[in-house]
């Protein structure tokens, strides 16, 4: 089955600076990679999604690359606001499968 | 986007006794929904995948017995979690995907167990 790494458990940063997490996945099959923002005590809330036809997408501050010949994908946050604090999961899977998640990044925006 | 609405958001029982917990997707049909558990500090460890009409498929170490699902209808799923102990106290999550859609999952609120 599907297996995700993610890379660093914890990481901070001073605001304003950009923020990267990364992922791996084992099985070539997944082509769907979401990742979640999950506040203290709350739901996980899709903030971008990539699928593996595409190799790049942004949405404002956020991005996200996809690396299927390494098996990687990536998330980058730039203009880091505190309000950015949180835990981020990233996640791997198919349309027929259910996402396996990644541990997770406690991201810490220190203002 | 759309809505998973899960109940109750958080419940205390007694060790022994049983907690049923409801996963509903108000907007849409899901034909699969999935269980996962979150130990504080922890990612989201999948319990179970459950199908509508039929029996659910349950992750290594995860006690069917013990965890029971039920998908009777394409906007409701329940989990039971049994004779609860103290060790099942963790965050319970639901996840849909919307069949239309077919990639997004989409999350219910979470249920916080306690059992003393």
């Amino acid at each position: 089955g599907e297996n995700v790494e993610q890379h660093p458990s914890t990481l901070s940063v001073q605001e304003g600076d950009s923020a990267v997490i990364k992922c791996t996945y084992s099985d070539s099959a997944s082509n769907y990679f979401p990742w979640y923002k999950q506040e203290l005590g709350k739901r996980p809330q899709l903030i971008i999604d990539i699928r593996s036809n595409v190799g790049e997408k942004k949405d404002q501050r956020i991005a996200v690359t996809l690396n299927k010949t390494a098996k990687h994908f990536s998330l980058h946050i730039t203009e880091t606001q505190p309000e950015d604090s949180a835990v981020y999961f990233c996640a791997a899977g198919t349309g027929n499968t259910p996402l396996v998640f990644g541990k997770g990044t406690r991201l810490s925006v220190i203002a | 986007g759309a809505v998973v609405s899960q109940h109750p958001s958080w419940v205390i029982c007694k060790s022994g006794t049983s907690v049923k917990i409801e996963c509903r997707s108000l907007d849409f049909q899901a034909t699969t929904m999935f269980w996962y558990r979150q130990f504080p500090k922890q990612s989201l460890m999948l319990m179970a995948t459950s199908n509508e009409g039929s029996k659910a498929t349950y992750e290594q170490g995860v006690e069917k017995d013990k965890f029971l699902i039920n998908h009777a209808s394409l906007t409701l799923s329940t989990l039971t979690v049994t004779s609860a102990h103290p060790e099942d106290s963790s965050f319970y999550i639901c996840s849909a995907r919307d069949i239309a859609r077919s990639t997004e999952a989409f999350f219910g609120q979470g249920t916080r167990l306690t059992v003393v």
